[in-house]
């Protein structure tokens, strides 16, 4: 089956630097690819879709400018998180597909972002 | 708006006794239903999706769009069924973009 990567898995940074997260699609070429945030125990809060080649459209309540994404090729996302600060610790997970109504979504394993 | 709703946090329950994970959602349009699985420490990964009608582990889900509903049952739960279930739908989310909306998960225990 189709296998999304994530890189780093997990970092740790001080308050005030940036951080970049990359979501691979390594056997197949995903023209959409999506942001989450997940919290403890919590469910999946979709944070922007990724359209290979245009700017990410963002969910409301995120800020465009902090979490800054971008798909310059059909098999690389990246998302930075800018100016990071404790608030923005959490496990950042992506996910790969085709962007059809029916469309399956391949998940990475998620990246855990420690700010200190 | 899209909204899935999961009620029970938590499920336990014995080997060989059936299981139903309910879902409900809210959409205003012709819905897309799936369900998610993550196994312990193992990414998330689709069980199943209502178009393809098909059973998966031995799980089904019927879509009933009278009920806004679209719970996900098994007749003998397994002790590997344990893990955290998400019912997601999939919607337009502006554009031409799909996108989709979770639940938020039901923790399924099946004890010994």
């Amino acid at each position: 089956g189709a296998v999304v990567s994530q890189h780093p898995s997990r970092v740790i940074c001080k308050s005030g630097t940036s951080v970049k997260i990359e979501c691979r699609s390594l056997d197949f070429q995903a023209t959409t690819m999506f942001w989450y945030r997940q919290f403890p125990k919590q469910s999946l809060m979709l944070m922007a879709t990724s359209n290979e080649g245009s700017k990410a459209t963002y969910e409301q309540g995120v800020e465009k400018d902090k979490f800054l994404i971008n798909h310059a090729s059909l098999t690389l996302s990246t998302l930075t998180v800018t100016s990071a600060h404790p608030e923005d610790s959490s496990f950042y997970i992506c996910s790969a597909g085709e962007g059809g109504p029916v469309d399956t979504q391949y998940f990475g394993p998620g990246t855990r972002l420690t700010v200190l | 708006a899209q909204r899935v709703t999961q009620p029970e946090k938590l499920l336990s329950v014995f080997k060989g006794a059936p299981v139903e994970l309910k879902c409900n959602y809210s959409y205003s349009g012709s819905p897309e239903l799936f369900w998610y699985v993550q196994y312990s420490r193992q990414r998330l990964q689709l069980l199943l999706r209502h178009i393809s009608r098909e059973s998966i582990k031995g799980f089904t889900a019927d879509l009933n769009k009278g009920e806004t509903s679209f719970h996900l049952k098994k007749p003998f739960a397994q002790e590997e069924d344990s893990a955290m279930y998400y019912c997601a739908l999939s919607g337009q989310s502006g554009g031409s973009n799909y996108k989709l909306t979770f639940g938020k998960g039901t923790l399924l225990t099946v004890n010994p």
